[in-house]
């Protein structure tokens, strides 16, 4: 089983739709998790982190975790075509022990946003 | 603030020759750490200072690859000598030292530099 894991996409949502990007990861002990964008040719860019159960929101973006099922999300509400990029989650693996410690990504998923 | 920054953007090489890449972390930023990303994958760690001390090289390929951080500034990743294989992007990222014992820290990505090995 992959470490992390994302539907590749291409997701694609309307104008002014909600989009739901979804993730999952293998690690029971995951202690932080993060969204970032990237376009074509572009670095991932961080938009979001989450490190408890529940929900975070940050302008448009709002991220949901549940731990108990190993579930990261992130929703963008009033989606807008300059959304259109690849959302990598990105999670750190094992107990932490210290606030430094690698990222584990998944493959990203494709957002289309149609206007 | 200036962000991370790598260089060069890109880098066409033969198979055998050597490619030496480099990272500015953003200013304050002790951890630095190395990703690279090959076509059709998701990006991979390759190996994390902390200053100017590798801290975990547990992603680095083989050892035809040579990362250094002299004065735990900025960083330089040396290829020698290249292989097909080694094409790909490949980032930096840096973030604050931090003291948590739960959480790591978000970390910044530079733009990258794609290598390619002909």
């Amino acid at each position: 089983q992959k470490e992390v894991e994302q539907n590749s996409g291409p997701l694609s949502v309307p104008e002014g739709a909600i989009a739901s990007l979804n993730c999952t990861y293998s690690d029971r002990v995951s202690q932080s998790f993060f969204w970032y964008r990237q376009y074509s040719g572009k670095s991932p860019e961080l938009i979001m982190s989450i490190y408890s159960n529940g929900d975070k929101e940050d302008g448009r973006f709002t991220a949901q975790l549940n731990k108990a099922s190993q579930y990261v999300s992130l929703l963008i509400r009033d989606s807008q075509p300059s959304d259109s990029a690849t959302y990598l989650c990105a999670v750190t693996l094992g107990n932490v022990g210290s606030g430094n410690t690698p990222l584990v990504f998944g493959k990203g998923t494709r957002l289309s946003v149609i206007a | 603030e200036a962000g991370v920054t790598q260089f060069p953007s890109h880098s066409v090489i033969e198979k055998g020759q050597t490619v030496t890449l480099r990272c500015d972390p953003i200013s304050g930023h002790d951890n630095l750490y190395w990703y690279r990303r090959v076509m059709g994958k998701e990006i991979k760690f390759l190996l994390h200072f902390v200053k100017e001390s590798k801290q975990d090289e547990s992603g680095m390929p083989n050892n035809r690859f040579l990362a250094e951080r002299t004065g735990g500034t900025y960083s330089t990743l040396k290829v020698q000598p290249a292989e097909l294989e080694d094409s790909g992007v490949y980032f930096c990222a840096s973030s604050p030292l931090g003291l948590a014992t739960t959480q790591t820290y978000e970390q910044y990505f530079g733009p990258g530099t794609r290598l390619t090995v002909t």
